[in-house]
């Protein structure tokens, strides 16, 4: 079946400009989660949703950053007057309410801020 | 949640098993270990994951030693297409879900 998918796959940006990350997770999975992930680094948490409510949102970084998942299914990671630092790859993953151990990643998007 | 120490890289032989060490010498009695893997320009895969009994599914093997301050993920038959960085993570299981925490994993590289 289909996996998570995020789009786009890639986004260049200018400085203070404003963006907005898709993530698409697998159908029926309630819990959605977003880390990012600079180079030579693991994926850092971000932000996760339990259905449409943010559960944890202890990772994100400033109050430019901004996720919601209004429906409980696609989210969207918006970022505010951008910052050269934000340049990551944004990674969102899903799980299901009956194995919430697993986390199923999709590709990532590559966020450059220029 | 336990740290997690792993080598920064480690070869292997096309063919051959591949053992992942992880130590995690703070880990308290109701977190788990579990292991994930990334290849380049991919989101990272689950693996496997265990308490204290070591587990075996399609992918690898999870060895989790008896005082559970490390554990070692087994590739049986390496083949190149395991060439990823695989990451070691301690967390306290929760059924409403949870975050991972990720450190820099170690990086394998399966030669021909």
């Amino acid at each position: 079946g289909a996996g998570v998918s995020q789009t786009p796959s890639n986004k260049v940006t200018e400085k203070g400009k404003y963006v907005e990350l898709r993530c698409d997770p697998i159908s029926g999975h309630t819990a959605l989660y977003w880390y990012r992930q600079s180079l030579g680094q693991g994926p850092e948490f971000l932000i996760y949703f339990q259905g449409t409510g943010a559960a944890d949102d202890s990772g994100l970084p400033n109050d430019r950053f901004f996720a919601v998942r209004p429906e409980g299914s696609v989210s969207t990671l918006k970022i505010q007057r951008t910052e050269r630092g934000d340049s990551a790859v944004y990674l969102c993953a899903s799980s299901p309410r009956q194995d919430t151990d697993t986390q199923y990643f999709g590709p990532g998007t590559r966020l450059t801020v220029l | 949640d336990a740290k997690t120490t792993q080598p920064t890289s480690m070869d292997c032989a096309e063919g051959r098993a591949a053992n992942l060490p992880c130590n995690h010498s703070t880990i308290s009695g109701n977190e788990y270990v579990y292991w994930y893997r990334q290849i380049h320009s991919q989101g990272p895969q689950y693996i496997i994951h265990g308490l204290k009994n070591n587990e075996t599914n399609e992918m690898a093997s999870l060895i989790i030693t008896e005082d559970r301050k490390s554990s070692t993920l087994i590739l049986p038959h390496a083949t190149l297409r395991d060439t990823a960085v695989y990451y070691c993570i301690v967390r306290r299981r929760n059924n409403q879900g949870g975050k991972l925490i990720f450190g820099q994993g170690t990086e394998l590289s399966v030669k021909p």
